[in-house]
């Protein structure tokens, strides 16, 4: 089984619903991670978490919304989707190991978003 | 302007060819650079990491990082179609949460 899984894998929405891309993992990690990747554009951060009972907003968090249920657990929610928001979403994690570290990312499959 | 720039291509190489990768960035702070790889409909996957200046070496893959020149580079010996994917390159300082990610460059290895 895969360590980081994302549900759904492809979803397309109309504008001003709400949706919740939901990310779960399996190597023990602290913190978490939601990017959305567009074309030209790379990876950019939305919001991250090193525990539980930390959520931080990235570059672009405006629009959305997170929830870290369980260490495990760490959902991302649209609370009125637009057609901007039409993108790849990715979850990723990494292992804090107690000492300075590359922050190696592990991704999930991404799940791909359309706001019609 | 973006803290870490990166080429989108499409780069498009024979087989076999040798193929140079690269990354030029502004924060002089960051010390630790990565690549990773994306196959089509995958999420990103960690290739290769160098710690500050200097080389790296794993198999057909080359990292190089040129910090006075805020320069880093990937090359790939003897190119594979298998090879063909995205490229990203990601950086990060000391004591920093965030790994701030180029825009990848798509690489074609032709048969």
């Amino acid at each position: 089984d895969a360590d980081v899984t994302q549900t759904p894998r492809n979803r397309i929405t109309k504008t001003g619903k709400r949706i919740m891309l939901e990310c779960s993992q399996t190597k023990g990690h602290d913190r978490m991670y939601w990017y959305r990747q567009d074309p030209g554009l790379g990876l950019r951060l939305i919001y991250y978490s090193f525990d539980v009972k930390d959520i931080n907003k990235g570059e672009i968090s405006d629009g959305y919304s997170v929830s870290r249920q369980a260490q495990a657990k760490f959902s991302l929610s649209l609370e009125s989707a637009i057609p901007n928001q039409t993108a790849l979403y990715f979850c990723a994690t990494s292992g804090s190991e107690g000492r300075e570290s590359t922050d190696t990312q592990y991704f999930g499959p991404g799940t791909r978003l359309t706001v019609l | 302007q973006k803290e870490v720039e990166q080429d989108p291509g499409p780069l498009s190489v024979p087989e076999g060819a040798i193929v140079s990768l690269n990354c030029t960035y502004s924060n002089s702070a960051f010390q630790y650079f990565m690549w990773y790889r994306q196959y089509s409909r995958k999420g990103p996957e960690l290739l290769m990491y160098t710690y500050s200046s200097g080389n790296k070496e794993d198999g057909r893959f080359t990292a190089q990082v040129d910090k006075s020149s805020k320069y880093i580079s990937l090359f790939i010996r003897d190119s594979q179609p298998s090879d063909s994917a995205t490229y990203l390159c990601a950086m990060r300082s000391p004591g920093g949460f965030k790994t701030i990610f180029g825009a990848g460059t798509r690489l074609f290895v032709k048969a």
